[in-house]
C-alpha cells in the first residue's frame, strides 16, 4: 500500500516564525489530508487536497499538493502558541483506511 | 451534538488481564474505524467496521486482538492477555459512506 514519509519529526520555532511540514510518497496519491493532534488530545481533521497542484488556505495556513501528486506541505505563516501540536498527513487507502505520515511536532517559544 | 465517545478514558491493566475499549460513533454514523497510536509515533490502522460486518481488518495482530460492531450498542475493542507493548493510545473514528472521519478522544491503556 501507499506509504507517506514526514519532514520534519520535530520543529521548535520563536512565536511569529513560520513553519512548515511537508509529506513525501514514492507513488502518485489520489488524495492528502491534514490533522492536527494537540498534547493530549485527538486527531482533528483540518482538509483534504485531490487535485494536481492544489492550493488551499485557512487563516494562516496554506495547504499544497505537488503538481506530480507526490508530496504536499502545510505552512503556517507567523506562528502562535495555539499552533502546538503534531500535524499529521494521511492517504485514504482501499475502503476507506486512513495510513498516517509520522506527524511533526511543533513547539513554540513564546 | 455529541462527538465520537469513548470509554473508558485511561485504563490500566496488568499483564495477562483484558481490556475491552467502547466506542459510540456520532449520530448518523455506521461506519467505524480504530487505530492505535504509540507513544512519539502516528496512527495505525487496525480495523475498519460497518454494523455487525469487519470490513478490513489488515491493521489487527493476528492473536489477543478482536473488534466488533454489533446492531445495537458500541463498538468494542478487546485485548485478551495484555503484554507491555499493548500500552497506547487507542482511537476510535466514525463517518458516514464515504464521509470524512471524525475521531474520539481515544483510550489510554497502560499495561504495568
Amino acid at each position: 500500500g501507499q506509504q507517506v514519509m514526514q519532514i520534519p519529526q520535530y520543529q521548535h520555532v520563536q512565536e511569529g516564525e513560520d513553519f512548515t511540514t511537508y509529506c513525501n510518497s514514492s507513488t502518485t496519491l489520489s488524495n492528502i489530508q491534514w490533522y492536527k493532534q494537540r498534547p493530549g488530545g485527538h486527531p482533528v481533521f483540518l482538509i483534504q487536497l485531490v487535485k494536481s497542484g492544489e492550493v488551499k488556505k485557512q487563516k494562516r495556513l496554506t495547504f499544497q499538493f505537488g503538481e506530480a501528486k507526490k508530496n504536499s506541505s502545510l505552512h503556517i505563516t507567523a506562528t502562535q502558541t495555539t499552533d502546538v501540536g503534531t500535524y499529521f498527513c494521511a492517504v485514504i487507502q482501499g475502503a476507506q483506511k486512513l495510513v498516517f505520515g509520522q506527524g511533526t511536532r511543533l513547539t513554540i517559544n513564546p | 451534538n455529541a462527538g465520537v465517545m469513548q470509554n473508558p478514558r485511561h485504563l490500566v491493566r496488568r499483564r495477562g488481564q483484558e481490556a475491552r475499549l467502547r466506542c459510540s460513533p456520532m449520530k448518523g454514523h455506521s461506519h467505524v474505524y480504530w487505530y492505535r497510536q504509540l507513544p512519539e509515533e502516528g496512527l495505525k490502522f487496525m480495523v475498519y467496521l460497518q454494523k455487525e460486518n469487519i470490513i478490513d481488518e489488515s491493521g489487527m495482530p493476528k492473536e489477543r486482538f478482536s473488534a466488533e460492531f454489533p446492531k445495537e450498542g458500541p463498538s468494542i475493542l478487546r485485548i485478551q492477555q495484555v503484554v507491555r507493548g499493548d500500552s497506547a493510545a487507542y482511537f476510535c473514528a466514525s463517518s458516514r459512506p464515504n464521509g470524512e472521519q471524525f475521531f474520539g478522544p481515544g483510550t489510554r491503556l497502560t499495561v504495568l
